[in-house]
């Protein structure tokens, strides 16, 4: 079953605004993992929490684990024209070998 | 000095033909993927392998077969193509695999497969 389901589907905001998305989950996690992709790229690695954690920051990058809500949350902050791209968020199960993404939030930063 | 290469960037191609995607990694990764992203974007995991063995086998038609000659290298090789296999297929390598897949994965370019 699918674990991520990411939350809006698409956003827009101005550059320098903060920008939240979420992610849902439905089984317990061993860990979750946050990827970018640009336009006609491939995935590219942000953060990973796990399931013992429930913040974490890289940069710009702030990350929220809530496992009684089977939710997490990616806000990037003081965003930026070159932060356009889909994120997405991937679970890990508990004992499982594998990430199962979601199917992503199109960001878009207007200048 | 391209961490995970797929070959081609790019593949258009007849329904029932037979094709292949081949992917490297520099990393010195022990573990390689296979994905498969559809037009709404979803990715779906296809293959894993751990030093040239199979561990991850989704469900996916025998059509589709991987080969991994040694741990840098894993290929896809497709057989009798559909119009449903139209998509972008990613590579991928992890350092190692165990309990959990903890590690972050790191992704090649991907091929666009396109089947008339």
């Amino acid at each position: 079953s699918q674990q991520g389901e990411e939350d809006p589907q698409a956003l827009s905001i101005q550059e320098g605004e903060n920008a939240t998305m979420n992610c849902s989950y439905k089984t317990s996690i061993n860990n979750l993992q946050w990827y970018r992709q640009n336009s006609g790229r491939g995935l590219v690695h942000l953060i990973l929490i796990r399931s013992n954690e429930r913040e974490k920051h890289s940069g710009r990058l702030r990350v929220t684990l809530d496992t009684s809500k089977k939710s997490s949350s990616l806000l990037i902050t003081a965003s930026r024209a070159a932060d356009t791209a889909s994120y997405f968020c991937a679970a890990v199960g508990q004992g499982a070998q594998k990430l199962v993404f979601g199917q992503g939030t199109r960001l878009t930063i207007n200048p | 000095d391209t961490a995970v290469s797929q070959t081609p960037k790019y593949l258009v191609t007849q329904m029932g033909n037979d094709k292949s995607i081949k992917c490297e990694q520099n990393l010195g990764h022990d573990t390689m993927y296979w994905y498969k992203q559809d037009s709404k974007k979803f990715l779906k995991i296809m293959f894993s392998y751990n030093n040239k063995e199979l561990i991850i086998n989704e469900t996916v038609p025998n059509r589709f077969s991987p080969k991994s000659p040694d741990k840098a290298h894993l290929n896809l090789h497709i057989n009798s193509l559909e119009l449903g296999d139209s998509a972008v297929y990613f590579c991928a390598s992890s350092p190692h695999h165990g309990a959990g897949a903890t590690n972050e994965q790191f992704f090649g370019p991907g091929t666009r497969l396109t089947v008339l």
